[in-house]
């Protein structure tokens, strides 16, 4: 059973240029969230999403940033006319239905803003 | 004040002691509360979770928790190198939100 993935695993924007950040959930999880880690931080929530809905976004920028969990294919994190501060590492963790809390964390993307 | 507090250490232990972490949460609505591991450049690994007050062992492990007092613990036993890593303590309330600690970094020193 493969773990979540998220894909790129390193991932280089200059300032004003978009990122996607791409995670698929573990086999059987419909619940995906977004952590941003910064160096010597502990991870901060930025959403949480199911198939199709955006569950919880409190986390979240309001603006620039955005996610969306269609019904077919991975979970996307978008960050639009990126700047330096939002050079961080992104964990994507997912959750099977059963056990909502129970969250199982990919080996994250790691956004570099030159 | 932070939802979930943690002593960012870093806590150093020679190898075959015992570790023990701290942490305190702040939302009284909390009801589930976990421990990650995170060795450095890697993503958090589910450890142990915790939901009754009272101890739970697996392993060299055992969390704590004490809701009277907002506090959950992680004990390692015979400590080992391979567990010198920074623990995330975690704790989840009834809706939606799930805080986490900025972590504590352990040592075991062979």
């Amino acid at each position: 059973n493969a773990g979540v993935m998220q894909n790129p695993r390193h991932l280089v924007r200059r300032r004003g240029q978009e990122a996607r950040l791409r995670c698929s959930p573990m086999k059987g999880h419909s619940h995906v969230y977004w952590y941003r880690q910064l160096p010597e931080e502990g991870l901060k929530f930025m959403v949480y999403l199911q198939k199709e809905n955006i569950i919880d976004e409190s986390g979240m920028p309001k603006e620039r940033f955005s996610a969306e969990f269609p019904k077919e294919g991975p979970s996307i994190l978008r960050i639009q006319q990126v700047v330096r501060g939002d050079s961080a590492a992104y964990f994507c963790a997912s959750s099977p239905p059963s056990s909502r809390e129970t969250q199982y964390f990919g080996p994250g993307t790691r956004l570099l803003v030159l | 004040q932070k939802e979930v507090e943690q002593n960012s250490g870093p806590l150093s232990v020679p190898e075959g002691a015992i570790a023990s972490l701290n942490c305190t949460y702040s939302d009284r609505g909390s009801q589930s509360f976990f421990w990650y591991r995170q060795y450095s450049g890697k993503s958090p690994e589910l450890i142990m979770s915790i939901y009754s007050n009272g101890d739970k062992e697996d392993g060299r492990f055992t969390a704590q928790l004490n809701k009277a007092s907002q506090y959950v613990s992680l004990l390692i036993r015979d400590s080992q190198p391979s567990d010198s890593a920074t623990y995330l303590c975690a704790a989840a309330n009834t809706g939606n939100q799930f805080y986490f600690g900025t972590g504590t970094s352990l040592t075991v020193i062979p």
